[in-house]
């Protein structure tokens, strides 16, 4: 099925290791975008990427890591988690032409022990 | 940089109460304003958006808002809340290339 899609839904690690949330769309919108979900702070841009290959910081870049080869994923991974890293992570995506509204996965529950 | 103001954090109405929620944003230049819906435990969803010409935009569900470029606002509006409504709703902002969201109103509609 078309659409944006995370996996995995629910993490559980410990600090200190790495960790990888997937993120992965079927539109080939050009522009891909990570947020994390806290209480009191609403969504914070993480990383965002306009193409293949082209990435950019966000507001709260600290502690992430991007990479995005091919156009439909874009992976974020934690190289060393930490307790603060303990967040709802969502994906979004849009098409380059029409900044119309971003499309966001179902996100992924992490929880850094 | 831009910034987005939702200075109601979490608001309680009754059932068939009217809804306005505020949103305030600081950018200098032209702005694409919209409101999203995170109905629990679900992902964002787009309620409404503007982009240009009539400041006063409706969007799904019986959801509208007014762009006020004076003062800085596109605060949202429902005349009759219902129970279904109860979500968290997030205000945002694209000056650039990216957007930049509010903190976020949770709304608790009681039966």
């Amino acid at each position: 099925d078309a659409g944006i899609t995370q996996s995995p839904r629910y993490k559980i690690t410990e600090t200190g290791r790495q960790v990888t949330l997937m993120c992965h769309q079927t539109w080939s919108h050009s522009y891909m975008f990570w947020y994390r979900q806290d209480l009191g702070h609403g969504l914070r841009l993480i990383y965002y990427s306009a193409a293949a290959d082209i990435t950019d910081k966000g507001e709260v870049p600290d502690g992430y890591v991007v990479s995005r080869s091919k156009t439909e994923n874009f992976p974020l991974t934690l190289e060393s988690a930490t307790r603060s890293q303990t967040s709802v992570y969502f994906c979004a995506s849009i098409e380059r032409t029409s900044y119309n509204e971003q499309f966001f996965g179902p996100g992924t529950r992490l929880t850094v022990l | 940089a831009q910034s987005v103001s939702q200075h109601n954090h979490h608001v309680i109405l009754s059932e068939a109460a009217s809804l306005e929620l505020g949103c305030n944003y600081s950018y200098g230049g032209t702005v694409n304003l919209f409101w999203y819906v995170q109905y629990p435990g679900q992902h964002l969803q787009l309620l409404l958006k503007y982009f240009s010409g009539d400041p006063l935009v409706k969007g799904i569900k019986g959801f509208e808002a007014e762009f006020i470029k004076s003062k800085f606002s596109f605060n949202l509006r429902k005349p009759s809340v219902q129970w279904s409504d109860t979500a968290e709703y997030f205000c945002a902002v694209k000056g650039n290339e990216k957007l930049t969201f509010g903190t976020g109103t949770r709304l608790t509609i009681i039966p």
